[in-house]
């Protein structure tokens, strides 16, 4: 079974630091996901990543993919307040989605 | 993108009763899919559910208690049957555009369901 586990769980960082969160998944897939979460929302999709070594980015956010390592990265240059929420990785696994555990961001003045 | 409603937004429901699930999208889709996010958890898939064919379910996940409709290309409902305090969570469709392989999963607002 397709495992996904993501980390740190909770990452609390001061406004301009860099950060990471890794995202690494058990068995092959096509498709890996990024959402972010805000407290009582849905998901906002962030991020679809198709091939090894695809990278994007948006704003403060880049993700990565790497499918030999069965890894993605989400990295979070100069962190503002407003990123501040909870960010998803995901991996398609031929219909939906098997989602890791989520990482708790907070973005400290 | 695709534009997602769920009814009801939230409810408080009794032990024993069932929910139905309402999930609207404004364009044609292949496939929908209901997820179950407990409190203060991840995101779980409870099945897929395609036009024309049984819902699929994944393990952990029964059609008698969760039960699927998938009448037309923009619409399916997910019941939650008799209930009890372990079904509070908050209940979100999906869906995956026919119209780009390459575009991402869009999620509807969500439903908020509380079981006393």
């Amino acid at each position: 079974e397709l495992k996904v586990e993501q980390n740190p769980l909770f990452l609390s960082m001061q406004e301009g630091k860099n950060y990471t969160i890794y995202c690494n998944y058990s068995t092959t897939s096509d498709r890996l996901y990024w959402y972010r979460q805000d407290p009582g929302k849905s998901l906002e999709s962030l991020f679809v990543l198709l091939s090894n070594g695809a990278v994007k980015q948006e704003g403060r956010l880049m993700a990565s993919l790497d499918t030999k390592a069965r890894l993605s990265t989400l990295h979070i240059t100069a962190a503002v307040h407003d990123l501040s929420a909870t960010y998803f990785c995901a991996v398609d696994i031929g219909a939906g989605m098997r989602f890791g555990a989520g990482t708790r961001l907070t973005v400290k003045p | 993108s695709a534009v997602i409603s769920q009814k009801p937004s939230r409810d408080i429901c009794q032990r024993g009763t069932s929910l139905t699930i309402q999930c609207q999208v404004d364009s044609q889709v292949t496939m929908m899919f209901w997820y179950r996010q407990q409190p203060g958890q991840s995101l779980t898939l409870i099945a897929t559910a395609n036009q024309g064919s049984e819902a699929t379910y994944e393990s952990g996940f029964v059609i008698d208690k969760f039960p699927i409709s998938r009448p037309n290309l923009t619409f399916s409902t997910l019941t939650v049957s008799n209930m009890s305090p372990e079904d509070s969570s908050i209940y979100l469709c999906s869906v995956d555009s026919i119209k780009a392989s390459t575009d991402t999963q869009y999620f509807g607002p969500g439903t908020r369901l509380t079981v006393l």
